[in-house]
């Protein structure tokens, strides 16, 4: 199992330009996850998905779109990049919990390093 | 306001120089509270998950705690490979989400 892979690796955008994160999960889990890690903030929830079709705004929604149309893949877009864009972002994925307390834990992709100049 | 803080935000140790990692939290409702280890330039690895008061985890030389306010990594007799930044998260409703601290990094040196 490859588990959580991110695309691409490093990305340099211009100010304004678009482009799209694309996370794929082989294990078959219904929750899927998009984070972004800044020096000094932790990781920070950007939007999320519980199951294919279905997407929800985490804590820093704002100037991203994601879209879930397969299960095993969760894409994240960026219409206009602007520099406070820059950071680290990771994809996340977990089963949800049997009991229905939210998912397990959740498995990290290794990251995709966006520079917005 | 929902809030994760760990402490101390950098620990450097000697091989074999036992300490403990701390995570403070002020969620309503917790439901799990999971550590991660994070090496540079990689994502979180999974390393336990906590559900209630009194419970604990250990792995190899890593030992996770939880009280109703906190949780404490305690790692023993560490080793050169234990460096790495250690998250703690919290999950406090049905949808999964995660509030991360901000992590301590923790240098052992040989």
């Amino acid at each position: 199992n490859a588990g959580v892979t991110q695309t691409p690796k490093f990305r340099v955008l211009k100010t304004g330009q678009s482009m799209t994160l694309l996370c794929a999960q082989d294990m078959n889990h219904e929750y899927m996850y998009w984070y972004r890690q800044d020096p000094g903030m932790g990781l920070r929830l950007i939007h999320y998905s519980v199951g294919e079709g279905t997407t929800a705004k985490g804590e820093v929604p704002d100037g991203y779109n994601v879209s879930r149309l397969k299960k095993q893949n969760f894409l994240l877009g960026l219409e206009s990049a602007a520099p406070s864009q820059t950071s680290v972002y990771f994809c996340a994925s977990s089963y949800p919990s049997v009991s229905g307390t939210g998912g397990k834990e959740q498995y990290f992709g290794p990251g995709t390093r966006l520079t917005v100049t | 306001e929902d809030q994760v803080t760990q402490s101390p935000e950098a620990l450097r140790l000697q091989e074999g120089e036992s300490s403990s990692l701390n995570c403070s939290y002020t969620v309503s409702g917790l439901r799990g509270l999971f550590w991660y280890r994070q090496d540079p330039g990689k994502g979180p690895e999974f390393l336990f998950t906590l559900y209630s008061a009194g419970e604990e985890k250990e792995k190899e030389r890593l030992k996770a705690t939880l009280t109703k306010k906190e949780s404490f990594l305690h790692i023993t007799a560490p080793k050169p490979e234990d460096s790495a930044t250690y998250l703690c998260a919290v999950r406090w409703s049905n949808t999964g989400k995660l509030i991360f601290g901000q992590g301590t990094t923790l240098q052992v040196k040989p």
